[in-house]
């Protein structure tokens, strides 16, 4: 157990729906990232946030958004969703942009 | 950007046996190369990270080179035991607040 949280484990919806996908950080860590990994893309980077701040972007749609707030906890926002959408979304924790991530357990997303 | 490459893609040893995954990647200034382990059903779960300072690092059965010249860096697991069957995923960032860039897997299993 990494000590980061993510819920749902899953989510089933339909194309052009919008879901929000939420993680809790490890304990004091500061950074969260968030991770896509399909079949054939691998993981891939969509966005950080250190410390309620946007970070760095990836490559991040912009029908997908993303904020942390002040408790620490991200919400990653997927709207008008697409069949191609479908995959496992992933967030990570840190202490500091500079140490080691940490993986939460996962989001499965299926667009229908 | 930079880029991960990872070979071999699917990787089958005898228990007892050792593995090897090996990686290059393109920006010379990435610094920080951590190795992740993906069960079924599972996030990746960071097993050793080495960053540009060392050549070598070793964790029990796990070790880790980096080549900095050459821009490659490889997973040794020696004495293979059928629970290390799983996704391995090998990745790259520069220090600061630059996210993992990661190659796209090598699927190991470990025969008994």
């Amino acid at each position: 157990d990494s000590g980061v949280t993510q819920t749902p484990k899953h989510l089933i919806t339909a194309t052009g729906q919008r879901v929000t996908l939420r993680c809790s950080p490890r304990s004091g860590d500061l950074s969260v990232y968030w991770y896509q990994q399909s079949l054939d893309q691998g993981l891939q980077f969509l966005i950080q946030y250190y410390n309620g701040e946007e970070r760095a972007k990836g490559n991040i749609l912009e029908r997908f958004s993303a904020q942390q707030f002040p408790d620490l906890h991200s919400e990653l926002n997927l709207s008008s969703l697409e069949l191609g959408d479908s995959a496992l979304y992933f967030c990570a924790s840190s202490w500091d942009a500079d140490n080691e991530q940490f993986f939460g357990p996962g989001t499965r997303l299926t667009v229908l | 950007g930079e880029n991960v490459e990872q070979h071999p893609s699917t990787l089958s040893v005898q228990e007892g046996d050792s593995a090897v995954i090996k990686c290059t990647y393109s920006d010379s200034a990435s610094n920080y190369f951590p190795w992740y382990k993906q069960e079924l059903g599972k996030g990746p779960q960071l097993i050793i990270d080495i960053r540009s300072n060392v050549g070598e690092k070793k964790d029990q059965r796990i070790a880790v080179t980096l080549n900095k010249t050459a821009k490659h860096f490889s997973l040794h697991i020696t004495e293979t035991q059928p629970e290390d069957s799983a996704v391995y995923f090998c990745a790259a960032s520069r220090s600061g607040n630059t996210p993992l860039v990661f190659g796209k897997g090598t699927r190991l299993s470990v025969i008994a």
